[in-house]
């Protein structure tokens, strides 16, 4: 599987656009791309999948440039709710995936 | 749709006494099933997997050991706990095959304090 490289931590105001990148510097052909995001106490959920260009979804959307090594997420207006650790995650559609979890970014909003 | 139980959700058990966290799955059939383990301020780290009823694979060399007795129906247990098995541990679940799979589902979690 394809390792992940996030930065540790991010700070933010609220309303601000929030961009958290991801390097996935061998990521495989039949690999997607998915964030999760966890707050204290509760198991992550899903967040986005794509493959490659941009995906939008009602919560974030997630841009993945034509060479598939890294991906961004973005969170439009952040709120203080949406301080809590993202996940990057590469894994094969179609086949089983043993999916490690990375440290992951941890999101500190501000008011 | 789909769901995930998990149980107990809180425990604190003293050192040496035996474990058992059940995770079940409901509204899908051959689930991938997974264990995690979640130590204070840490990441996840991949415990137990499976595809298939009675097929187990273990990450880490450990204390505990899982069992999948019917094919939604997912245990972690332990003979004799140690004060390092303490943490938050998650069950979740994926399908494969179809765009939008692969997505791993997580139970609300049960957090276990040895003493």
């Amino acid at each position: 599987l394809a390792k992940t490289t996030q930065p540790i931590s991010m700070d933010s105001y609220e309303g601000q656009e929030v961009n958290i990148t991801c390097s996935h510097n061998n990521i495989a052909t039949n690999d997607y791309i998915t964030w999760y995001q966890q707050f204290p106490s509760q198991g992550p959920r899903f967040i986005i999948q794509g493959y490659k260009t941009k995906v939008t979804n009602e919560v974030a959307s997630l841009f993945i440039p034509a060479d598939r090594k890294s991906s961004t997420l973005s969170l439009p207006r952040v709120s203080l709710s949406d301080t809590a650790v993202y996940y990057c995650l590469v894994g094969d559609l179609y086949n089983f995936n043993k999916f490690y979890f990375g440290s992951g970014t941890k999101l500190n909003v501000k008011p | 749709s789909q769901t995930i139980h998990q149980w107990p959700a809180t425990l604190v058990q003293p050192v040496g006494s035996p474990l058992s966290l059940e995770c079940t799955v409901e509204g899908t059939s051959n689930p991938n099933l997974y264990w995690y383990r979640q130590a204070a301020g840490r990441g996840l780290q991949l415990l137990f997997y499976s595809v298939g009823i009675g097929q187990i694979s273990s990450e880490v060399p450990q204390n505990l050991s899982a069992s999948r007795p019917q094919d939604r129906q997912f245990i972690l247990s332990s003979k004799k706990l140690l004060l390092s098995d303490s943490g938050f541990y998650l069950c979740a679940w994926s399908t494969q095959g179809a765009r939008g799979a692969n997505v791993l589902t997580f139970g609300a979690g049960s957090r276990l304090t040895v003493l």
